[in-house]
């Protein structure tokens, strides 16, 4: 079985400008949350997808948009780039949706935005 | 608004000795808490969790204790071990919520 990956490794953007982020959850799982981690801060919740819902949201504006598809990749897609954009990105897979559904994470996208 | 907080930034401990990393909360809703370890160029793997109605959870080397009253969970590694050494998170979430609070985590380095 096939961990969480996560495409691509690294990513450099100018303000203003949009990006997609890629992710593979592991087979079977029904669910998957994004999180951002900037530089000396732990994981900020982005939003969850379940069965291809949007399934819970964090504190992030509009501009942070996903998508889930039914091959159980999923997309993180950041309009109008800012500064503050720049951080480590990071998707976690569980089987299904709730807290005792252990996450397991992708190593990550690091976006530097310009 | 850091709801989980870990006030420490970095800890050292000899191989061998205990290490004990400790982290606060503030919101009184979270009812699950978990601790996850991350290496670097890896995403944080999940190391061990605790429920709110229990005040102590045991795997192998790694012991979560939780003091709900002082909103407070520490995590206790023994014998810490090299391999140990590694950036810790504890992270909270209540159920019907699905987003998991993380703190800012706690760089953990096993001196052999």
């Amino acid at each position: 079985e096939t961990g969480v990956t996560q495409s691509p490794t690294h990513l450099i953007k100018t303000r203003g400008q949009q990006v997609t982020l890629r992710c593979s959850s592991q087979s079977g799982h029904n669910t998957v949350s994004w999180y951002q981690q900037a530089l000396g801060q732990g994981p900020q919740f982005i939003f969850q997808y379940y069965r291809e819902e949007e399934n819970g949201r964090g504190n992030f504006p509009p501009r942070f948009s996903g998508l889930q598809f039914p091959n159980y990749s999923s997309e993180l897609n950041v309009n109008a780039l800012e500064l503050d954009d720049s951080a480590l990105y990071l998707c976690a897979s569980s089987l299904e949706a709730g807290p005792l559904n252990e996450q397991f994470f992708g190593p990550g996208t690091r976006l530097t935005v310009l | 608004d850091q709801q989980v907080k870990q006030n420490s930034p970095s800890l050292s401990v000899q191989e061998g000795r205990i290490s004990i990393l400790n982290c606060d909360y503030t919101n009184s809703m979270f009812d699950y808490f978990l601790w996850y370890k991350k290496y670097p160029a890896e995403g944080p793997t999940f190391l061990i969790s605790i429920s709110s109605i229990k005040d102590k959870n045991e795997d192998g080397r790694f012991t979560v204790f939780l003091n709900k009253s002082a909103k407070h969970l520490s995590l206790h590694i023994v014998p810490s071990q090299p391999g140990d050494s590694a950036v810790y998170f504890c992270a909270a979430i209540y159920f019907g919520n699905e987003k998991l609070t993380f703190g800012t985590g706690t760089r953990l380095t096993i001196i052999p």
